[in-house]
């Protein structure tokens, strides 16, 4: 069973800092790894996606990287502002029945606050 | 515009009385999907679709019922909601190939 965990669980940093935040997942037979955003009590917002066969991908001042092999990805986001103040969570298709795209695995999501 | 539509966006009822959630995507995806989110619990699969008349349990799928009788919609149904079903819930859809999920806003319901 696929099981996916984030680190760290709350971070809080100075308007400005770059910072990266990490996502590790059991099984590497994945199909792609999405990472969103969710401010709080409202839905999800996709920030970037990451086919299996990519090494990152980059939107903005994000950039996710992914090693299938040791299973892992990363989320950095350079200039960290206020507004990037939400919870990210990581997540990763399970193969369930031979069945792709079925199901959806998240982590517990990394709640970031910048300061101002 | 590519999205779910989830309705209503927020509910109270009483215990035992049937609701539905509707969800509906214009993006003529295959894969649907409803998650709850909990606190400390984060979000879980109820139940996910892959195509029209094909459902299959998620993680946690007991008090719940879905169809999948067009491809555009996916309602959640309980049938009698008791107050452990008090939660956020959201809709997502996906198509084959490389799309990523579709989030809907999310439905918040309160069973009192």
């Amino acid at each position: 069973k696929q099981e996916v965990t984030q680190i760290p669980a709350a971070l809080s940093v100075p308007e400005g800092e770059n910072l990266v935040l990490n996502c590790s997942f059991t099984d590497s037979a994945i199909y792609n790894l999405q990472w969103f955003r969710q401010d709080p009590g409202k839905g999800l917002t996709s920030l970037l996606l990451i086919q299996s066969s990519q090494r990152e991908q980059t939107s903005g001042r994000l950039n996710a990287s992914l090693d299938k092999s040791s299973g892992r990805s990363t989320l950095y986001i350079a200039a960290s502002q206020p507004g990037d103040s939400a919870t990210y969570l990581c997540a990763v298709p399970s193969n369930a029945g031979g069945t792709s795209y079925g199901k959806l695995t998240f982590g517990q999501g990394t709640i970031l606050t910048v300061h101002p | 515009e590519a999205q779910v539509t989830q309705n209503p966006r927020y509910l109270i009822t009483v215990t035992g009385k049937k609701l539905t959630v509707t969800c509906s995507q214009n993006m003529n995806h295959e894969y649907m999907s409803w998650y709850r989110q909990d606190p400390g619990l984060g979000l879980r699969q109820i139940y996910y679709s892959m195509n029209v008349e094909v459902t299959d349990k998620g993680d946690v799928p007991e008090g719940y019922k879905v169809s999948r009788k067009e491809k555009r919609n996916f309602p959640l149904i309980l049938e009698s909601p008791s107050p452990n079903q008090t939660s956020l819930y959201f809709c997502a859809s996906t198509g084959r190939g490389t799309e990523g999920y579709t989030f809907g806003s999310g439905t918040r319901l309160t069973v009192v």
